[in-house]
């Protein structure tokens, strides 16, 4: 089957600008997650879509946002890029909104470098 | 403010030795456990996971124990093999949400 779809794979963008991310989760998979992976810092979470409604947020200010269509696919978006932005960026589906029950599968990522 | 700690940015191992990576966490309000891992240019990939109400888990040449009065947790493999050379993630979460907090990731080498 199908794995997490992320597009694209990199992406370089300016400061100033505004990214929009993609992912499609596995089929059948309602909960869809960020995170964001920087060098030294692990991966840090963003935020979790389940059922088109955001049902967590972590600690990152505003310009980073997200949503998700009906389909289970989810976009995430950063407004007014700064270098501190360029990371990893990864999304992780499942099938249960309990992680405990089923584990995380992972995309590949979409590396941004801000210049 | 690092919940989850992975204090050993890498480690080296002789092929057939015991690899073992440590983690350390400061919420007591975790009660599940997880270790990924993660070869470059691809995403992390669940490895094992372990519930607060026990104290280890196995799956095949991986084992995970927790020690939840040391707010402590580590990942055996036996016997280390050369594919096993990645970054070792260790996660946290409280139950019911999809919010893992992760460590900083340790790098494992194991050499022939």
């Amino acid at each position: 089957k199908a794995g997490v779809t992320q597009t694209p794979r990199y992406l370089i963008k300016t400061r100033g600008q505004q990214v929009t991310l993609s992912c499609s989760p596995i089929s059948g998979h309602r909960s869809v997650s960020w995170y964001q992976q920087t060098p030294g810092q692990g991966l840090q979470f963003l935020f979790e879509y389940f059922s088109e409604t955001q049902r967590n947020k972590g600690n990152f200010p505003g310009r980073f946002s997200g949503r998700q269509f009906s389909n289970s696919r989810s976009e995430m978006n950063v407004s007014t890029l700064e270098l501190g932005d360029s990371a990893l960026y990864l999304c992780a589906s499942s099938l249960e909104v309990d992680v405990t029950s089923y584990g995380y599968t992972f995309g590949s990522g979409t590396r941004l470098t801000v210049v | 403010d690092q919940q989850v700690k992975q204090n050993s940015p890498s480690l080296s191992v002789q092929e057939g030795r015991i690899s073992i990576l440590n983690c350390d966490y400061t919420n007591s309000m975790f009660d599940y456990f997880l270790w990924y891992k993660k070869y470059p240019a691809e995403g992390p990939t669940f490895l094992i996971s372990i519930s607060s109400i026990k104290d280890k888990n196995e799956d095949g040449r991986f084992t995970v124990f927790l020690n939840k009065s040391a707010k402590h947790l580590s990942l055996h493999i036996v016997p280390s093999q050369p594919g096993d050379s990645a970054v070792y993630f260790c996660a946290a979460s409280k139950g019911g949400y999809n919010k893992l907090i992760f460590g900083a990731g340790t790098r494992l080498a194991v050499h022939p």
